[in-house]
């Protein structure tokens, strides 16, 4: 089936620790994106990448990191820079033609807790 | 400063009735907008998309009407039942060429 695979569901981080969260698409899309939802919040658009070996910061990029080295994989490091990192994780696709609007497909989302 | 601002509060309607929900955006000129649905603990879903030149977009019990002068989208369920329950986001463009989301708007349908 196509869409976008996020893994884990849930990662629980200790203090000063790296984690790295995976999203793989098999849309074929070009732009990748990584969001950030805290509870009863809106979505905040960390990073994104619209061809491979290239990406952009978002509105909150501190703290985490991201490559683009193959066009099916966009990971999120968020490392021991980013102090609030407990958060629902989101990873989405999309086609970059205007015809399509951009339409955005997202994965079931990574549960980040720090312990 | 753009602005995309969804009525925070949950709205609660009775099983049947039209369900109505808000959009307005400040400092945009979007050549479309977006709406999405969003359970809990899921990722949201593409639900229509409307242009700029479009009035009004109908998907089965849903209507999305855009109004470019008021700087409103309004989002409506016809007929909702309780698994309509869900938050409901909705979506600009902005220059960067990004898709930037509202805050959302919890609607609950009660039986």
């Amino acid at each position: 089936d196509g869409g976008i695979t996020q893994s884990p569901k849930y990662l629980f981080r200790k203090e000063g620790q790296n984690v790295t969260l995976s999203c793989e698409q098999n849309l074929n899309h070009d732009a990748m994106y990584w969001y950030r939802q805290d509870p009863g919040q809106g979505l905040r658009l960390i990073y994104y990448s619209q061809i491979v070996n290239d990406f952009q910061k978002g509105d909150i990029a501190e703290g985490y990191s991201v490559s683009r080295e193959k066009k099916e994989s966009f990971p999120l490091t968020v490392t021991s820079a980013q102090k609030n990192p407990t958060a629902f994780y989101l990873c989405a696709s999309s086609f970059l033609d205007r015809t399509s609007g951009n339409t955005i497909y997202f994965g079931e989302g990574s549960w980040l807790t720090v312990v | 400063s753009q602005k995309i601002e969804q009525n925070s509060e949950a709205l609660n309607i009775q099983e049947g009735k039209t369900a109505t929900l808000t959009c307005n955006y400040t400092n945009y000129s979007p050549a479309y907008l977006q709406w999405y649905r969003q359970d809990p603990g899921r990722g949201p879903v593409f639900l229509l998309l409307i242009r700029e030149n479009e009035k009004e977009k109908r998907k089965e019990r849903l209507k999305v009407t855009f109004d470019t002068t008021l700087k409103q989208s309004l989002f409506h369920i016809t007929a909702s039942q309780p698994a309509d329950s869900a938050t409901y986001l909705c979506a600009l463009r902005n220059a960067g060429n990004m898709l930037t989301f509202g805050g959302g708007t919890r609607l609950m349908v009660k039986p």
